[in-house]
């Protein structure tokens, strides 16, 4: 079946525009999360939803961050007024969390690029 | 001390050894563990997951986890120079959220 899509593969903006990023979950998983993984590093947890809501946004790295998912489905990530310390890769992940082993699927990443 | 530390690497062996790659929690309640695969330019990609102590085995790849010494490892026998990537270790803990590893550097020489 399908993975777990995003969308734009790459985005370059200019330093002070806002972004929106996209995430479409495998069908059927409740569960979605957004990771930053900047160049040579590891991932950095953002937020996650279950469901519509979103338990945990600790890893939200400012209030120039935010996100939303409607319909149990697509999510998407904001981020205003751009900076270039937020060039990175953009990983969105699913987990269905009925398993009960939780395991997460990832998707090909959103390559941001702050000039 | 970090929620889950692997050694970074780069772990360099030879085409056909084992490479096993280690990975150490501090969540004693920590449930589930999982390795991750990520070929540079990549997104992660999931090998393997173990929630009960002992060894896991999924064709050249082994995962053991030892609980009592919060401890998670990756075996992969017979090592080819397509196994070469970064592997993630993460821990499902009592936060409700995967905890990942700074990942370890695999690198199999022909």
């Amino acid at each position: 079946g399908a993975g777990v899509s995003q969308s734009p593969s790459n985005k370059v903006t200019e330093k002070g525009k806002d972004v929106e990023l996209r995430c479409d979950p495998i069908s059927g998983h409740t569960a979605l999360y957004w990771y930053r993984q900047r160049l040579g590093q590891g991932l950095e947890f953002l937020i996650y939803f279950q469901g519509n809501s979103a338990p945990d946004k600790s890893g939200l790295p400012s209030d120039r961050f935010s996100a939303e998912r409607t319909g149990e489905s697509v999510s998407t990530l904001t981020i205003q007024r751009t900076q270039q310390e937020d060039s990175a890769v953009y990983l969105c992940a699913s987990s269905s969390r009925t398993s009960g082993t939780y395991e997460q699927y990832f998707g090909p990443g959103t390559r941001l690029t702050v000039t | 001390q970090k929620e889950v530390e692997q050694n970074s690497g780069p772990l360099s062996v030879p085409e056909g050894a084992i490479a096993s790659l280690n990975c150490t929690y501090s969540d004693r309640g920590s449930q589930s563990f999982f390795w991750y695969r990520q070929y540079s330019g990549k997104s992660p990609e999931l090998i393997m997951f173990i929630y009960s102590n002992g060894d896991k085995e999924d064709g050249r790849f082994t995962a053991q986890l030892n609980k009592a010494s919060q401890y998670v490892s990756l075996l992969i026998r017979d090592s080819q120079p397509s196994d070469s990537a970064t592997y993630l270790c993460a821990v499902w803990g009592q936060g409700g959220k995967l905890i990942f590893g700074q990942g370890t550097e695999l690198s199999v020489k022909p």
